[in-house]
């Protein structure tokens, strides 16, 4: 079927710090692949996506490259910020209008 | 001038009552949906409509009833509510395939 599996959460790191969340996707047909974030009260908003293999998504420092070998789309950022501190999904879509989401991974960045 | 608009932020009632959640969207959008958020984060689909015809239906208790009067428009009525329907609910809409956007949530909680 189609699943998203992420790390587990809670992520707790100090400012500054390099992140990882990771992210894999069951390989049925070809995904479109998405990141979101959810701040505290808040909807979900979409962060960053990428629609083909070897694509790479990038927005506020956050980058995404979509792996077909590995099925990974592995969130990374070089240096978080307090203002990080959210839940974040990885997600699938496929064709027929269902977006599929990952269980999120709560970050929690310290100062 | 807010995308995805719900109401009410907070619902607090009583078991056994009947509840209703609004949610318009001012993005011109042809599907929405609503999603369910339990205390863990999980999001799980509810439903969808595109077009005010409903596309997907997950298994979801029939005591659940969504109702779109037009396509910007997507409400979310609750028969008999019980202990395990509290959630948070989100309301989403999109036009291409897997860019959404979320509603603020309706914390739900039932005594």
């Amino acid at each position: 079927g189609n699943s998203v599996t992420q790390m587990e959460g809670p992520v707790t790191l100090s400012e500054e710090a390099f992140l990882t969340i990771n992210c894999t996707y069951t390989a049925t047909g070809y995904p479109s692949l998405f990141w979101y974030v959810q701040y505290p009260g808040e909807g979900l908003q979409l962060l960053l996506k990428a629609t083909k293999a070897d694509d790479k998504g990038s927005n506020k420092g956050f980058e995404a490259t979509y792996r077909k070998e590995t099925t990974s789309f592995h969130l990374e950022k070089g240096s978080v910020q307090v203002s990080d501190s959210a839940v974040y999904f990885c997600a699938r879509y496929n064709q027929g209008g269902k977006l599929i989401f990952g269980q999120g991974t709560e970050l929690s960045v310290k100062p | 001038d807010t995308a995805v608009s719900q109401t009410p932020k907070y619902l607090v009632t009583q078991m056994g009552n009947d509840k209703s959640i609004k949610c318009e969207q001012n993005l011109g959008h042809d599907t929405m949906y609503w999603y369910k958020q339990d205390s863990k984060k999980f999001l799980k689909i509810m439903f969808s409509y595109n077009n005010k015809e409903l596309i997907i239906n997950e298994t979801v208790p029939n005591r659940f009833s969504p109702k779109s009067p037009d396509k910007a428009h997507l409400n979310l009525h609750i028969n008999s509510l019980e202990l395990g329907d509290s959630a948070v609910y989100f309301c989403a809409s999109s036009q291409e395939g897997g860019r959404m956007f979320f509603g603020s949530g309706t914390q739900l909680s039932v005594l």
